[in-house]
């Protein structure tokens, strides 16, 4: 089974604070994402990364970066934080191959409150 | 952007009832994907149907998908209170090789 980990289930930090969030999966996937997920408007992609070294934004990249050095990690920085970044975190792992339907194996989420 | 949009927002039904949702899009997919969610976790894959199905079977999930409609339902037969999570529709768009975009979700809930 495809496991994802991430490093924190729950987080509480202070506005203007750094803060990472790191993703780990087992499964060899190429594919990797992170996702927000507020009430009422489902998940939004933060950024999602198809290689080691390789990222490309998604809907909603502004305050947000990423890294990924190894194909099993895939990080998300907050590189200053702020309440409006309070929400739930969930990063995801997919296989890459021609015609691959891309289903997507879900970390539990981490909860992250900016006070 | 999110383009699929799940009706109703919330469900709540007794057990042994049948529970449907629906989901609308807007572009032309590959395929589309349901997934669930309990409270506070991660979601978890369901089922997928690909853009030249029509229906799909997976135990008591039923899958249909109308993409002249660009809409796609989802049915759990004789439901259980264990079913009692967020349901999320996700498309893989055409062109938009391995993002999957997702939909608002229904609540679903099943009492005793």
């Amino acid at each position: 089974d495809v496991k994802v980990t991430q490093s924190s289930r729950y987080l509480v930090k202070r506005t203007g604070e750094k803060v990472f969030l790191e993703c780990v999966q087992d499964m060899d996937h190429e594919n990797m994402f992170w996702y927000r997920q507020d009430p009422g408007l489902g998940l939004r992609l933060i950024y999602f990364s198809y290689d080691v070294k390789m990222k490309e934004k998604g809907d909603i990249p502004e305050g947000y970066s990423v890294s990924r050095e190894k194909k099993e990690r895939f990080s998300l920085i907050l590189e200053s934080a702020s309440t409006n970044q309070t929400s739930m975190y969930l990063c995801a792992s997919s296989l890459w191959s021609s015609g691959a339907p891309d289903t997507q194996y879900f970390g539990p989420g981490t909860r992250l409150t900016v006070l | 952007s999110q383009q699929g949009e799940e009706d109703p927002q919330a469900l709540s039904i007794q057990e042994g009832e049948n529970a449907t949702m629906n989901c609308s899009y807007k572009t032309s997919i590959n395929n589309l994907q349901w997934y669930r969610q309990n409270s506070g976790r991660g979601l978890v894959h369901l089922i997928l149907i690909r853009s030249n199905e029509r229906e799909k079977h997976s135990g008591r999930l039923r899958v249909t998908l109308d993409t002249s409609k660009k809409s796609s339902s989802l049915l759990i037969t004789a439901s259980r209170a264990a079913d009692t999570a967020s349901y999320f529709c996700a498309t893989k768009n055409t062109g938009t090789a391995s993002k999957l975009t997702f939909g608002t979700g229904t609540r679903l809930q099943v009492t005793l």
